[in-house]
């Protein structure tokens, strides 16, 4: 099985901030890694597909980049709706989907 | 609207049985194939289970596998998951989510529904 790694695991930000987050696949994924966003008491919601590729509505200070085992998520300039938990999701093993364990992003 | 909406959850004894149930609307539904995934209190994201959009293809997590049923009815639109033999460690929120190719991941989730297992 391919397990999902996440670095770090919370992170404190402020509104303006650039952040990145990590997220490393135990073998090799090409460019199946999605992006989920999920805040408390709420569906996750799709960030970002296939590495890089935006997803319909998502404001563009998201974008994702990498292959193969090693990818990152970048928030260029966080907002206050922007506090929440981040979630790597490998689709290369379709349909045996695999998340990872998730970066908290809160309010420094 | 694109929207699916679970229902079913509640409250079982451990061993006992539950079936959740998703609507789906404002897409046509047997166009897509669907997940069910959960997550455990304060814990991070599962899948559960997939099903192929004419269900000739499914699969299992390998923690549920034996004990839970997904299914579908197109004519319906309609997505359902059959547990038995539930656990305590089955106690999650079950979320229905559309898609499930390798490139576009899973776009549409509904909100949820809570299933707890306990004695």
């Amino acid at each position: 099985d391919i397990q999902m790694t996440q670095s770090p695991s919370s992170l404190s930000a402020s509104v303006g901030d650039r952040v990145t987050i990590t997220c490393r696949a135990s073998q090799t994924i090409s460019s199946y890694l999605n992006w989920y966003q999920q805040k408390p008491g709420k569906a996750p919601k799709l960030l970002i597909y296939a590495a890089s590729s935006l997803q319909s509505g998502v404001p563009s200070r998201f974008s994702g980049s990498g292959s193969g085992t090693d990818f990152t998520l970048t928030i260029s300039s966080l907002q206050p709706e922007d506090f929440a938990t981040y979630y790597c999701q490998q689709s290369y093993s379709t349909p045996r989907f695999t998340f990872g364990p998730g970066t908290k992003v809160d309010i420094k | 609207e694109v929207q699916l909406v679970e229902s079913g959850g509640g409250l079982v004894q451990p061993g006992g049985a539950l079936r959740l149930s998703c609507a789906a609307s404002g897409f046509t539904f047997s166009s897509y194939s669907m997940n069910w995934v959960r997550q455990a209190p304060g814990k991070g994201l599962e899948w559960v289970s997939y099903t192929s959009s004419s269900s000739g293809t499914i699969y299992y997590a390998d923690s549920v596998k034996g004990r839970f049923t997904i299914s579908r009815d197109n004519a319906k639109n309609s997505l359902y998951l059959q547990m038995n033999s539930l656990r305590d460690e089955d106690t999650a929120v079950y979320y229905c989510a559309r898609g499930g190719s390798a490139t576009y991941g899973m776009d549409v989730w509904g909100q949820g529904t809570t299933v707890t297992v306990s004695s």
